[in-house]
């Protein structure tokens, strides 16, 4: 099926500073999903964005809905240790319950 | 309200043997979707369960099979493994509007 497109596909910084990731589709999705996935463990819903230009928040974590509903941006401030994982968007397909996944970026924070 | 479940979290077979896995979704939701997970080849869409009916299906062979019961919880089979079945399988039930997933802790397969 198809795949969203994230990048960058890795990432290596320092602790603190501040993380951007993007993931764009060729498709319009009515709704955008952040996960994050630990080593070993399932991927846990960060944010979830339902509106066009949205902005939204989960602490040091920012998410935006892309104006033309084809991208979505995740953004981490004051990067920590604990923040190390892969991050995966996702979008619902029109009639729900199936979900298209990007191909994940992976973090790495050096303290 | 308790998460996804899945069982068992790890497991080992010999190839050519069978294998099931459970899933026991999130209280209330009716749709359970089951994912293969491989370093290379990130998530795979397996199937789709709503009300015990398979809705969709991924492109994958038809070893693998699946099927849900009156409770929502959700099976998933694999017959004559192979080695390259080794990899985690991730159990996500939706929302009632099917707008958002929510993952168990996944079973971790290997498959010698």
């Amino acid at each position: 099926g198809q795949q969203l497109n994230q990048s960058p596909q890795s990432m290596f910084i320092q602790e603190g500073e501040d993380v951007s990731m993007n993931c764009t589709s060729s498709s319009i999705f009515n709704t955008w999903l952040w996960y994050k996935q630990d080593p070993g463990e399932g991927p846990v819903l960060l944010i979830a964005l339902y509106k066009a230009g949205e902005l939204t928040s989960n602490g040091r974590l920012t998410a935006q809905f892309g104006i033309t509903r084809k991208d979505s941006f995740l953004n981490i401030s004051a990067s920590i240790p604990s923040d190390v994982g892969i991050y995966f968007c996702a979008g619902p397909l029109p009639m729900g319950n199936q979900f298209y996944f990007g191909t994940g970026t992976s973090l790495t924070v050096i303290p | 309200k308790a998460g996804v479940t899945q069982t068992p979290r790890y497991l080992i077979k010999t190839r050519g043997q069978q294998v099931t896995l459970s899933c026991s979704p999130i209280s209330g939701h009716r749709s359970v979707s089951w994912y293969q997970q491989t370093p290379g080849q990130g998530l795979q869409f397996l199937f789709e369960y709503f009300s015990e009916t398979q809705r969709n299906k991924g492109n994958f062979p038809g070893r693998f099979s699946g099927r849900q019961f009156s409770n929502s919880r959700s099976e998933m089979n694999v017959s004559t493994l192979e080695l390259g079945d080794s990899a985690l399988y991730l159990c996500a039930s939706s929302n009632i509007g099917g707008t958002e997933a929510f993952f168990g802790q996944g079973t971790r397969l290997t498959v010698v």
